[in-house]
């Protein structure tokens, strides 16, 4: 079955960091572009950053450029992101979500089930 | 950024009903167009991708139209398991991904 599960969510102070993981399996990992993913409570959904099969093309928004990190490790089928200098608005369920294509045309065909990262004194 | 406007922001509607759901781009996406369907506490799942090409196990009652700036999401009969938000997506002006705001499809 293909599959992510996304862990290292929790409670952090403003200004603290965090890392989340997202194991994949049921595909091969090394071959699939991969996406981060969230959204705020009761919000819509916020793109954040893209890393490509091979980690070497690496993409953030604009409101997370400079203080979170994304990366992956292919011989251990994860995808990570470095979260630093943390703020209440970053506080959101995140997900991994891995990235296909139909010729030019791109999509998240397949999800986690998302961690909770709450930003919070 | 390109915005993507989803109309209506809620819907009722009735199982058997046939509903239309409308996004429209900012600029010109030509078909870089995904939609997905979102249940509470659950992660996103996609339906369409490239406008009007449904996802592999989609039922066909969902069908995607539209290119350019506007497009629509339709559902023709609809069951119990349909009352979701549904989220568009432009994959244009790629990395810089951009998401409708989402319509919540609720039971009259």
């Amino acid at each position: 079955e293909v599959q992510l599960v996304e862990s290292g969510g929790g409670l952090v102070q403003p200004g603290g960091s965090l890392r989340l993981s997202c194991a994949a399996s049921g595909f091969t990992f090394s071959s699939y572009e991969m996406n981060w993913v969230r959204q705020a409570p009761g919000k819509g959904l916020e793109w954040v950053s893209y890393i490509s099969s091979s980690g070497s093309t690496i993409y953030y928004a604009d409101s997370v450029k400079g203080r979170f990190t994304i990366s992956r490790d292919n011989a251990k089928n994860s995808l990570y992101l470095q979260m630093n200098s943390l703020r209440a608005e970053d506080t959101a369920v995140y997900y991994c979500a891995r990235e296909s294509y139909y010729y030019d045309s791109r999509y998240m065909d397949v999800w986690g089930k998302g961690t909770t990262v709450t930003v919070s004194s | 950024a390109i915005r993507m406007t989803q109309s209506p922001s809620s819907l009722s509607a009735s199982t058997g009903d046939r509903v239309t759901i409308t996004c429209r781009a900012s600029q010109g996406i030509s078909s870089y167009l995904a939609w997905y369907q979102q249940k509470p506490g659950k992660a996103p799942k996609l339906l369409i991708y490239a406008a009007s090409t449904l996802q592999s196990g989609v039922p066909s009652r969902f069908s995607g139209s539209g290119s350019g700036t506007d497009f629509t999401l339709t559902i023709s009969c609809l069951q119990s398991e349909d009352f979701a938000t549904y989220y568009c997506q432009q994959y244009y002006s790629y990395p810089s991904i951009t998401f409708g705001q989402g319509t919540r499809l609720e039971i009259k």
